[in-house]
């Protein structure tokens, strides 16, 4: 596609319940960053995968956060057991090497945890 | 402990006057800039960058200066149009990855026609 593509724009789940955020990268990038949005903050870096692999998990919070990119073009960020405090926006971007200027963010996914 | 800082939260200025956006950090092995602009429910956008080998760089109407001793960098929009409105985010880069984005809290700017 023409941009970065996050799917669903706006999910609303309830306390405790598994949510899966999908993000389609640019076609032909081989880099891909998830980062997290705060109300009142900027974004924050969760994690970076170069192809399949995650290459820097470092930024996810805890064990309930994990992100797959299996064919190396879709990825999925899985939350498990939400909480109020993982409501946030959630954007992910892409670039078509690591590094540079070349980072396209998608427009997120506003997640809220009621 | 935030390194990238936007300390002013907004700023309101008059159509076809300069906007200046400032932003401090504080780790001394950030050695790439950028500054992002957000429309509301839209992706941040990259607008402009500088290496820190490098005290200005200017792309039409943005300019940005980098005063490294100050650990300090500035965006400027010359002149300012409605169309400008919108959050300004300011990122670094630290020379051990290449990829990982520091972001400051950002700056909403307001152009009043």
């Amino acid at each position: 596609g023409a941009g970065v593509s996050q799917t669903p724009s706006n999910k609303v789940t309830e306390k405790g319940k598994y949510v899966e955020l999908r993000c389609d990268p640019i076609s032909g990038h081989t880099a891909l960053y998830w980062y997290r949005q705060s109300l009142g903050q900027g974004p924050e870096f969760l994690i970076y995968f170069q192809g399949t692999g995650a290459a820097d998990d470092s930024g996810l919070p805890n064990d309930r956060f994990f992100a797959v990119r299996p064919e190396g073009s879709v990825s999925t960020l899985k939350i498990q057991r939400t909480e109020r405090g993982d409501s946030a926006v959630y954007l992910c971007a892409s670039s078509p090497t690591t590094g540079g200027n070349g980072y396209t963010f998608g427009s997120g996914t506003r997640l809220t945890v009621v | 402990d935030q390194q990238v800082k936007q300390n002013s939260p907004s700023l309101s200025v008059q159509e076809g006057r300069i906007s200046i956006l400032n932003c401090d950090y504080t780790n001394s092995m950030f050695d790439y800039f950028l500054w992002y602009k957000k429309y509301p429910a839209e992706g941040p956008t990259f607008l402009i960058s500088i290496s820190s080998i490098k005290d200005k760089n200017e792309d039409g109407r943005f300019t940005v200066f980098l005063n490294k001793s100050a650990k300090h960098l500035s965006l400027h929009i010359v002149p300012s149009q409605p169309g400008d409105s919108a959050v300004y985010f300011c990122a670094a880069r630290d020379g051990g990855s290449n990829y990982k984005l520091t972001f400051g809290k950002g700056t909403l700017l307001t152009v009043n026609p």
